[in-house]
């Protein structure tokens, strides 16, 4: 069964502390990584796709790479305001629907 | 761009009570997908739609729950009757499905509690 799986769960962060959140994926033949930002109250909101092992993509001070086997979303000198949820997801086969990841729950202090 | 747009934003009901939700997906996409989400479960897809034709529903919890997208521009989500446990975020979501993969946008949300 195809799985996601993001680590850690949550992340306290001092801001201008960079570091990394994780999302381990099973699924065969890959068509696509995604992640997205969730504030509180609110949908996720799509930030990048990834798709395939080396590419990467940048917003700001967040970084996406990928691997065959997971993504790292890089945060480079986090602000509060980079404070929210972190969701990764992937296509299923064979029908196509998205499967999210728990999620990584970040806090910047200030 | 208007975004998604689902109503209402917050529902109360009592057991028993029948609810419908609703979107509005984004002009033009031609996909589209209820979610929920809670603590426990994190977010769960439903149902989606392509082209206003159910594809999958294997996510819908039992018989209460129904969806339909008579058009393009509206879909709604319907429990009948609703229970506690059915209390959550519900989203719907849109897209432009070209090849094998696509972008979601995700409306605001429907927090439903059901007492």
């Amino acid at each position: 069964e195809d799985q996601v799986t993001q680590s850690p769960e949550a992340l306290r962060l001092q801001e201008g502390e960079s570091s990394s959140l994780n999302c381990s994926y099973t699924v065969s033949g890959l068509r696509g990584l995604f992640w997205y930002r969730q504030d509180p109250g609110k949908g996720p909101e799509f930030l990048f796709t990834l798709y395939s092992a080396g590419e990467e993509k940048e917003k700001e001070r967040l970084k996406a790479t990928l691997t065959k086997k997971e993504s790292f979303l890089h945060i480079t000198a986090p602000k509060p305001e980079d404070s929210a949820t972190y969701l990764c997801a992937v296509p299923t086969i064979p029908n196509n629907d998205m499967r999210f990841g728990a999620g990584t729950r970040l806090t910047v202090k200030p | 761009d208007a975004g998604v747009i689902q109503s209402p934003r917050h529902e109360v009901t009592e057991m028993g009570q029948e609810v419908t939700l609703r979107c509005k997906p984004i002009s033009g996409h031609n996909s589209l997908f209820w979610y929920r989400q809670t603590m426990m479960r994190g977010l769960e897809l439903l149902i989606y739609f392509n082209n206003n034709v159910p594809i999958d529903d294997s996510g819908m919890p039992e018989d209460r729950f129904s969806a339909k997208m008579p058009n393009a521009s509206f879909s709604t989500l319907k429990i009948q009757p609703s229970e506690p446990r059915d209390s959550a975020v519900y989203f719907c979501a849109s897209s432009l499905r070209t090849g094998q993969t696509y972008e979601q946008y995700f409306g605001p949300g429907t927090r439903l509690t059901v007492t």
